[in-house]
């Protein structure tokens, strides 16, 4: 156990609507990232909060967006979805700001566009 | 454009033996780069990692090794168990242009047969 919660596991929906993914970090951590994977690729980095602020961002989509919270909880929201975006969505966290430690992941959350 | 690459996508081996896991990266700017273990249905997990200023590090079974020069990073695990089967990726992060997050390989699918 990571102790990164991400909810919901698992998640089917239509084109075009949106969803909002969730995602507890480990205790005391301040940072989070998500990544996304697609069809047993690579994991893709999206973006980066640390207490609150956007820190990185990568090749995430307008479509896509996210923030945290003051409890350090985030959420991913994805909108006017698309077949493609059917991936596996993961939440990290670290205590740092910078990818010079371990990232703790969660189990990520499934999401299926039909 | 894939800024680091896993260009083994399966390995297997006989438990007992060696597993070799290659790992090459296009970006100079990249000096921190990590091992994930990834079993399904769970999110990676920190294996090992190893800083640009070393060339091999070692933890148990695992080795890490460097060649800065070829821009190529390998990991080592010896004896391979059973319960080594699982998804390996290899990760690289740096300061400046490669950003503040984790760039990650594609994936090396390791069965380890009893």
């Amino acid at each position: 156990d990571s102790g990164v919660t991400q909810t919901p596991k698992h998640l089917i929906t239509a084109t075009g609507q949106r969803v909002t993914l969730r995602c507890s970090p480990r205790s005391g951590d301040l940072s989070v990232y998500w990544y996304q994977q697609s069809l047993d690729q690579g994991l893709q980095f999206l973006i980066q909060y640390y207490n609150g602020e956007e820190r990185a961002k990568g090749n995430i989509l307008e479509r896509f967006s996210a923030q945290q919270f003051p409890d350090l909880h985030s959420e991913l929201n994805l909108s006017s979805l698309e077949l493609g975006d059917s991936a596996l969505y993961f939440c990290a966290s670290s205590a740092r700001t910078t990818h010079t430690g371990e990232l703790f992941f969660g189990e990520g959350s499934r999401l299926t566009v039909l | 454009d894939q800024q680091v690459k896993q260009n083994s996508p399966s390995l297997s081996v006989q438990e007992g033996r060696i597993s070799i896991l290659n790992c090459d990266y296009t970006n100079s700017m990249f000096d921190y780069f990590l091992w994930y273990k990834k079993y399904p249905a769970e999110g990676p997990t920190f294996l090992i990692s190893i800083s640009s200023i070393k060339d091999k590090n070692e933890d148990g079974r695992f080795t890490v090794f460097l060649n800065k020069s070829a821009k190529h990073l390998s990991l080592h695990i010896v004896p391979s168990q059973p319960g080594d089967s699982a998804v390996y990726f290899c990760a690289a992060s740096g300061a400046g242009a490669a950003g503040n997050k984790l760039t990650f390989g594609g994936g090396t699918r390791v069965l380890v047969k009893p």
